[in-house]
């Protein structure tokens, strides 16, 4: 089965500095990554996605990641945050041997300070 | 096209009683996922539906059931509700035809249960 890490339930960044989310997982086939983001009272918004391919993954709202097999790792990061950024993001892997259910990380909670 | 629709979005129950959550895909997704999220949890998968029939099932017990209509929409059931289950209801839906396929979320139901 899959697994995912996210370092960091709450990260509080200044409004234009650099975002980092960390993101570990556990595979033992070559995995599908994915980032979410989640509003509050809302349902989960996707970010981006890796299948297969490059590994820098550009996604919406300024957002990007890169997959790095040797550290089994896909940090979501964003070169300037914005006050709408505030949210909370979710890591998640699926891969062909598990039907490709979906392995959530426990969330990382963002603060953007003015 | 339009988004995954949930309904109910609220909803309040007492302990025993049971509940019926729907969920409609976007058009032309075959495969409906539903996720139970709670803040001690994080985001569980209960069970996934493709094509009517379930694909993959997660670790709850018999109490949570689901079923998939012709039309690709997709029931939740709970019965015999207890205070923990409580909780935000995710439902996703994909093509589910390939791997690596996203999932696209609903906006949830809030179950309260007292």
């Amino acid at each position: 089965a899959q697994s995912v890490t996210q370092l960091g339930s709450h990260v509080s960044v200044s409004e234009g500095a650099l975002v980092l989310l960390r993101c570990n997982y556990s595979s033992s086939v070559p995995p599908y990554l994915f980032w979410y983001v989640q509003y509050p009272n809302q349902g989960l918004q996707l970010l981006l996605k890796y299948t297969t391919g490059a590994t820098l993954v550009k996604g919406i709202n300024g957002f990007e990641a890169e997959f790095k097999k040797s550290e089994t790792s896909f940090h979501l990061t964003k070169p300037s945050a914005h006050m709408s950024d505030a949210a909370e993001y979710f890591c998640a892997v699926s891969a062909a041997n598990t039907g490709n259910q979906f392995y959530f990380g426990t969330g990382t909670s963002l603060t953007v300070i003015p | 096209k339009a988004g995954v629709t949930q309904t109910p979005r609220y909803l309040i129950k007492t302990r025993g009683q049971q509940v019926t959550l729907s969920c409609s895909p976007i058009s032309g997704h075959r495969s409906v996922s539903w996720y139970q999220q709670t803040p001690g949890q994080g985001l569980q998968f209960l069970f996934e539906y493709f094509s009517e029939t379930q694909r993959n099932k997660g670790n709850f017990p018999g109490r949570f059931s689901g079923r998939q209509f012709s039309n690709s929409r997709s029931e939740m059931n709970v019965s015999t509700l207890e205070l923990g289950d409580s909780a935000l209801y995710l439902c996703a839906s994909s093509s589910g035809q390939t791997v690596g396929y996203e999932q696209y979320f609903g906006p949830g139901t809030r179950l309260t249960v007292t």
